[in-house]
């Protein structure tokens, strides 16, 4: 079973400044990454999907990058619509399996 | 477009047995797997199993092995999940996902069922 793990847990920023989360998996996942984004009392959001691919309708202030077992998500400027928890999740194709890593919320400093 | 429109709210009592759904319109429900996400009040998004709603092959997490059943009914484009006897620690909200048309991430959720077991 791969495991996923987030870091921080919580990370305090400003309005404005930069925001790097990470995402580490147990094995590689090749780039069947995606970082998800949720906001209280709502369902999670597709933010970056195969470990660097903007979803739709997503601003260019996200960005993701990595593969294997090393992944990152930025966000360059913060907005206050940004600040909420984000998930990883590896999704294998085969076997199918998803593994979520355990969260960083975003908070406003 | 794409939507997965879960049962209501659900309120039991420890031992009962439950069954929540998620009924799939706007595409193809036999040409894709759904899943299923746990998330505990408070905590982070949990991966319980996934169903091909075309053969009903079925996988789960390994957390998850023997405490739930995932089944579908294609005739009505509809997956479930399932108890037999709930406990409190059942509690949370729970999605049904599917992955996006252009890639197995997931790019559709449910509005999610809020299950609540307590004597």
């Amino acid at each position: 079973e791969i495991v996923m793990t987030q870091s921080p847990a919580t990370l305090s920023v400003s309005p404005g400044e930069r925001a790097t989360l990470s995402c580490r998996a147990s094995q590689s996942v090749s780039s069947n990454l995606a970082w998800y984004q949720q906001k209280p009392g709502q369902a999670p959001r597709l933010l970056i999907y195969g470990a660097s691919t903007r979803a739709t309708g997503i601003p260019v202030r996200f960005s993701g990058s990595g593969s294997g077992t090393e992944f990152t998500l930025t966000i360059s400027s913060l907005q206050s619509e940004d600040f909420a928890v984000y998930y990883c999740q590896q999704y294998n194709n085969w076997p199918p399996e998803w593994t979520f890593g355990q969260g960083t919320k975003v908070e406003i400093k | 477009e794409v939507q997965l429109v879960q049962s209501g709210a659900e309120v039991k009592k420890p031992g009962e047995s439950l069954k929540i759904s998620c009924k799939g319109s706007g595409y193809s429900f036999t040409s894709y797997w759904i899943g299923w996400v746990r998330q505990m009040p408070g905590k982070g998004l949990e991966w319980m199993g996934l169903i091909y709603l075309g053969d009903s092959d079925t996988r789960y997490s390994p957390s998850f092995q023997g405490q739930v059943t995932i089944s579908a009914d294609k005739s009505i484009s509809t997956a479930y999940l399932q108890w037999s006897s709930l406990k409190a620690s059942d509690t949370g909200m729970y999605y049904c996902a599917r992955r996006s048309s252009y890639d197995s991430a997931i790019g559709h959720w449910g509005q999610g069922t809020l299950v609540t077991v307590s004597s």
